[in-house]
């Protein structure tokens, strides 16, 4: 019953340097997004994907780039992280007809120093 | 400018006692809403929502209430529970567009 699973929990990165966060569901969601959350503040959308194959910008995606390798799969890159990217990213999926519901995956504490 | 708004960081509420969370949007257009709840090191799950068709939705112990004139929604859990002690998140959106709008959430303590 694993549902939408992020890696890595945890990551240190310094500035400059690149890494890739990866997210995969298994409950056969068509839509996959990734969030990030910051003290005081809610969710905000980085990138989705309405469907394998399709990816579009969401409210802060500067910075990030996506890749939907597959229906189960939905990647975040950060090409050069800044210390403006220490955040707290949600992956999240959501199946066709669910109306507004998306399920989260546990997070992934980021800090570029 | 927040779309969604959360006034209240915290809130404490004693044990068997009424917890009311609210939010307030701007947004005329939005006619879809949810609550979320979170707890520390997990992501946030989904708790109840709302369409603007109605005012009250009702689920156990937790009942969301809707005031489109006032632009404003509420989440009242009754009674109140140790469990219930996490991060209530608010989010809207205009129909069945994947973009909720979030706020910045609702810190719930409950004193036993």
């Amino acid at each position: 019953n694993a549902g939408v699973t992020q890696t890595p929990k945890f990551q240190v990165l310094k500035t400059g340097q690149s890494m890739t966060l990866q997210c995969a569901q298994d409950m056969n969601h068509n839509s996959m997004y990734w969030y990030r959350q910051d003290p005081g503040m809610g969710l905000r959308l980085i990138y989705y994907s309405a469907s394998e194959g399709t990816t579009d910008k969401g409210e802060v995606p500067n910075g990030y780039n996506v890749s939907r390798l597959n229906k189960r799969e939905f990647s975040l890159r950060l090409e050069s992280a800044a210390p403006s990217q220490t955040s707290v990213y949600f992956c999240a999926s959501r199946p066709r007809g669910s109306g507004n519901t998306i399920y989260f995956g546990e997070g992934s504490w980021l800090t570029v120093v | 400018d927040q779309q969604v708004k959360q006034n209240s960081p915290s809130l404490s509420v004693q044990e068997g006692r009424i917890s009311i969370l609210n939010c307030d949007y701007t947004n005329s257009m939005f006619d879809y809403f949810l609550w979320y709840k979170k707890y520390p090191a997990e992501g946030p799950t989904f708790l109840i929502s709302i369409s603007s068709i109605k005012d009250k939705n009702e689920d156990g112990r937790f009942t969301v209430f809707l005031n489109k004139s006032a632009k404003h929604l509420s989440l009242h859990i009754v009674p109140s529970q140790p469990g219930d002690s996490a991060v209530y998140f608010c989010a809207a959106s205009v129909g069945s567009n994947y973009q909720l709008i979030w706020g910045a959430g609702t810190k719930l303590i409950i004193k036993p």
